[in-house]
């Protein structure tokens, strides 16, 4: 089955650090694109970061530019999101998305609190 | 950036009546490579975004053909010609040229 599975969200004090882990099945994943989009409670949908298929070009949106870092394993079919300085409106439901022309596969999300 | 802005903001319809959601970027769609990353999501109370429309009008696999996506350059349209239970919930356009822009979304709900 195709499919994007997140891990690795929870509960983490301001200023903390939470990696995230997105884990592809049933496609050639090496191939892809990959996004992070997030989705605050009750909000919609804003861009994070995006890897190219190879890892050789990343690209962050200026609110998690400098704190936040993506990588992939394309040997173990695993995307990653270090989310480091974490802050109150960091707070969201974070998504992995596989691209391909136009084309998005998403994953169910792992929900990431930053609260004191 | 590319800002995504949706039309109506909420949309009450009557089941088996038609609804239409507008989308329009600040700058054009249109690729490089001639194609235009314009697409619909559609999204339901704890529920990932579902993809229903890719490059403005191909429909996902599995996606009813009462759903159709219409539009070029900055302005496009998503439309549905029935509507039943299961469309209720928040529709979103997105672009994708490098990075991802969505539009701030369209509640629809049944009447």
């Amino acid at each position: 089955e195709v499919q994007l599975v997140e891990s690795g969200g929870g509960l983490v004090q301001p200023g903390g650090s939470l990696r995230l882990s997105c884990t592809a099945s049933g496609f050639t994943f090496s191939s892809y694109s990959m996004h992070w989009v997030r989705q605050a409670p009750g909000k919609g949908l804003v861009w994070v970061s995006r890897i190219r298929h190879d890892g050789g070009s990343t690209i962050y949106a200026d609110s998690v530019m400098g704190r936040f870092t993506v990588s992939r394993d394309n040997a173990k079919n695993t995307l990653d999101l270090q989310m480091n300085s974490l802050r109150v409106e960091d707070t969201g439901i974070y998504y992995c998305v596989r691209d391909w022309y136009g084309e998005h596969l998403w994953g169910q999300g792992t929900l990431v609190t930053v609260s004191s | 950036d590319i800002v995504m802005t949706q039309t109506p903001l909420s949309s009450p319809v009557t089941l088996g009546q038609p609804a239409s959601i507008s989308c329009t970027s600040s700058q054009s769609l249109v690729h490089s490579d001639g194609n235009t990353y314009l697409s619909w999501l559609h999204q339901r109370p704890g529920q990932p975004p579902r993809p229903l429309i890719y490059q403005i009008s191909k429909r996902f696999s599995g996606v009813p053909d009462r759903f159709s996506g219409s539009g070029a350059g900055t302005d496009f349209t998503l439309k549905i010609s029935r509507v039943e239970a299961e469309d209720v919930g928040i529709y979103y356009c997105m672009q994708d040229t490098l990075a991802l822009t969505f539009g701030g979304g369209t509640k629809v709900e049944i009447k």
